[in-house]
Formats: C-alpha cells, sequence, structure tokens
C-alpha cells in the first residue's frame, strides 16, 4: 500500500518563528489533507490539498503530486499551533475509497 | 456547518460490559467513517458506510460493531473489548465519494477498557 513520511518527527519553535512541515508518499493520490491534533484529540482541517497552493492566514500549503510531497508551512507562529499534524492520503491504486492513510506525524511545540 | 459530534467524550467500561458510541453530522455527507487512535499513533481506518451501506471493514474485530441507522447518524457497538482497545475513537464524515473531497473529523471518544 501507499507509504507516507513525515519530517521532522520533533520540532521546537519560539513564538514568532517559522516553520516547514514535510509529507513524502509513494504514490499517486486523489486526495491529500493536513490536519492539527490539538492537545484535547481534537482533529482540525487545514488543507485538502491533492495538488497546488493554497493560503489561509499564516499557514499555508503546496503539494506537487509529480514529485509526490506536500509541504506546510506556518509562520509567526503562536502556541497555539503547538500540537501534532498529520498528512493523510488516499490513493486510487490503494483499492480502497476513502480510506485515509496517515503519517506519523510531526510534533510541534512553540515556547513563548 | 461543518461539524461532526460525538457522545460520550469519556467512556470507562469493563471487560463484560456492552456500550455504544454515536457520531452524528448534518452537513448532507453520505460517506462516514470509524477511526481508532492508540496514544502517540496515527489514526487507523475501522469501518466506511457510504451511502448507509458498510463498503469498508479494514479486518476488525467481530467485538466492534458499526451500525448506520440513517444518514445523518453512525454507532459503534462495543462488546466483550480488552484492555487493549482503550483508545480515542474518531469519528469522520465527506461528501458521497469519500476518497476526493476533505473528510471532517469529531472531536473523539477516549475509551478506557478495565
Amino acid at each position: 500500500g501507499i507509504q507516507v513520511e513525515q519530517s521532522p518527527p520533533d520540532l521546537i519553535l519560539q513564538e514568532g518563528a517559522n516553520s516547514t512541515l514535510r509529507c513524502n508518499f509513494s504514490d499517486s493520490v486523489n486526495n491529500l489533507q493536513w490536519f492539527h491534533q490539538n492537545p484535547w484529540g481534537q482533529l482540525i482541517n487545514l488543507f485538502y490539498i491533492p495538488s497546488g497552493t493554497k493560503q489561509n492566514g499564516r499557514l499555508s500549503a503546496t503539494t506537487v503530486a509529480t514529485e509526490r510531497y506536500s509541504l506546510l508551512y506556518i509562520s509567526s507562529s503562536q502556541t497555539t499551533d503547538s500540537g501534532v499534524y498529520f498528512c493523510a492520503v488516499d490513493s486510487p491504486q490503494g483499492g480502497s475509497q476513502g480510506n485515509l492513510i496517515f503519517g506519523k506525524g510531526t510534533k510541534l511545540s512553540v515556547k513563548p | 456547518d461543518t461539524e461532526v459530534t460525538q457522545t460520550p467524550k469519556h467512556l470507562v467500561m469493563g471487560m463484560t460490559n456492552k456500550k455504544s458510541l454515536k457520531c452524528e453530522q448534518h452537513m448532507g455527507h453520505r460517506a462516514m467513517y470509524w477511526y481508532k487512535q492508540k496514544a502517540k499513533k496515527p489514526p487507523e481506518l475501522m469501518f466506511v458506510y457510504s451511502y448507509e451501506k458498510l463498503s469498508i471493514n479494514e479486518s476488525v474485530p467481530s467485538r466492534f460493531s458499526p451500525e448506520c441507522p440513517n444518514s445523518s447518524l453512525l454507532n459503534l457497538h462495543l462488546h466483550a473489548l480488552q484492555p487493549e482497545d482503550s483508545a480515542l475513537y474518531l469519528c469522520a464524515s465527506s461528501h458521497p465519494w469519500g476518497s476526493t473531497d476533505t473528510q471532517y473529523f469529531g472531536p473523539g471518544t477516549r475509551l478506557t477498557v478495565l
């Protein structure tokens, strides 16, 4: 099945710093989503981005489908950005429609 | 409104108990999902319902029994669970063809099996 790798696994930032999170995937995808899981477990949708570039406030994401990677940019980080960031994909070759495969996540800690 | 609700938020049960988890959405989505997330791990898919029919069962033990009574509601019936089943159970929903649209997640039910 499709493999999803996220890097770095852990990231510690000072408030106000910028960061880039990476997601590599091993096959073509129909669906790629970025989520933020807060300390209470809620998975919050950030982007649905199987290809192209999107921006939402301090966050932006780019997926280069032909090269099988996606990047999540966080600018001017805040303590509320802390949590785990997941990349999740669904592959047409996987045979399962709607089966999101999650990477292991990047745990972000933003210090005041 | 992009909200998926789940009840209860927390559940503690013994190995001989029977309990149910409930998930509800009013976004008109026709695909609904159950995921299981162990501590410090990513979510893993358990079941997919599409148009109220079970379309994917990812080899989940029979002590977990899903039910989709209508297009807005998804239940997960629990019976004779084991302590290793303790986890965060997440429900999600999406538009009819789930593979190509955003999945929205509920806040989860944190289950502890004693």
